[in-house]
């Protein structure tokens, strides 16, 4: 099972709000965690958006606007960026990402459609 | 600004050697780690390893030992990604990332590289 897990599209209205969740392998309490996230559009590298682990935790990253923001379902074992007020830009690839047993592991990423 | 310019598009054949390159500029290079990212066509991304740029000590991930090789020269600000023996499942873009503040925020990425293997 991985280590984290996405799924693998989601499709949300402009205006909307988008809810992506980043779900970590059962005995990997999130809790522990900062959850970092980023965002790649076709063609071009990734972009950081945040880190969080909790709210006196987290980081946004460089020019995000606000309405990308972190937070976590400890009930779901899960990282959660939510998005709101979607806009047709948004549209991209998201992914997650935790420092675990010394390497940086990504999650498979989640395909944002926005129509 | 901060930027990260990698070299252009290889295209190698299987067996063969590649040195991808990634000049920093906009900083001081040696303050900030740098990472590199591979991801397969219509795949993910997948962590490769880091280089301290100031001891030039590089770190693999597993699955990234012996073939792959990270350095730098830090008199042009430049690191390097060097692949040998190479294979056809080496085919991807390779980026390469700076960290932040050595905590994983990659904040700085090149555009990418595209290594192609094919005979």
């Amino acid at each position: 099972q991985a280590v984290l897990t996405q799924p693998a599209s989601l499709s949300a209205s402009p205006g909307a709000s988008a809810s992506l969740t980043c779900t970590l392998r059962s005995g990997i309490n999130v809790g522990t965690y900062r959850i970092y996230w980023y965002q790649q559009k076709p063609g071009s590298p990734p972009q950081y958006l945040l880190r969080y682990k909790s709210d006196s935790d987290k980081q946004q990253g460089s020019g995000v606007p606000s309405r990308f923001s972190g937070s976590k379902d400890a009930s779901a074992n899960a990282g959660i960026l939510l998005i709101s007020g979607l806009q047709s830009e948004d549209e991209a690839d998201y992914y997650c990402m935790i420092w675990y047993s010394s390497a940086w592991v990504f999650g498979g990423g989640t395909k944002l459609t926005v129509l | 600004q901060v930027q990260l310019v990698q070299s252009g598009s290889e295209l190698k054949k299987p067996g063969a050697s590649v040195k991808v390159s990634c000049k920093a500029s906009g900083y001081t290079f040696t303050r900030n780690p740098m990472n590199w990212v591979r991801q397969a066509p219509g795949q993910g991304l997948e962590w490769m390893g880091w280089i301290n740029t100031n001891t030039g000590k590089p770190t693999y991930v597993q699955g990234f030992t012996g073939r792959f090789v990270f350095s730098l020269d830090t008199s042009v600000s430049t690191a390097y990604l060097q692949i040998s023996s190479l294979k056809a499942e080496d085919t991807a873009v390779y980026y390469c990332a700076r960290d932040l503040d050595g905590s994983g925020s990659f904040d700085f990425w090149g555009q990418g590289t595209l290594v192609t293997v094919s005979s």
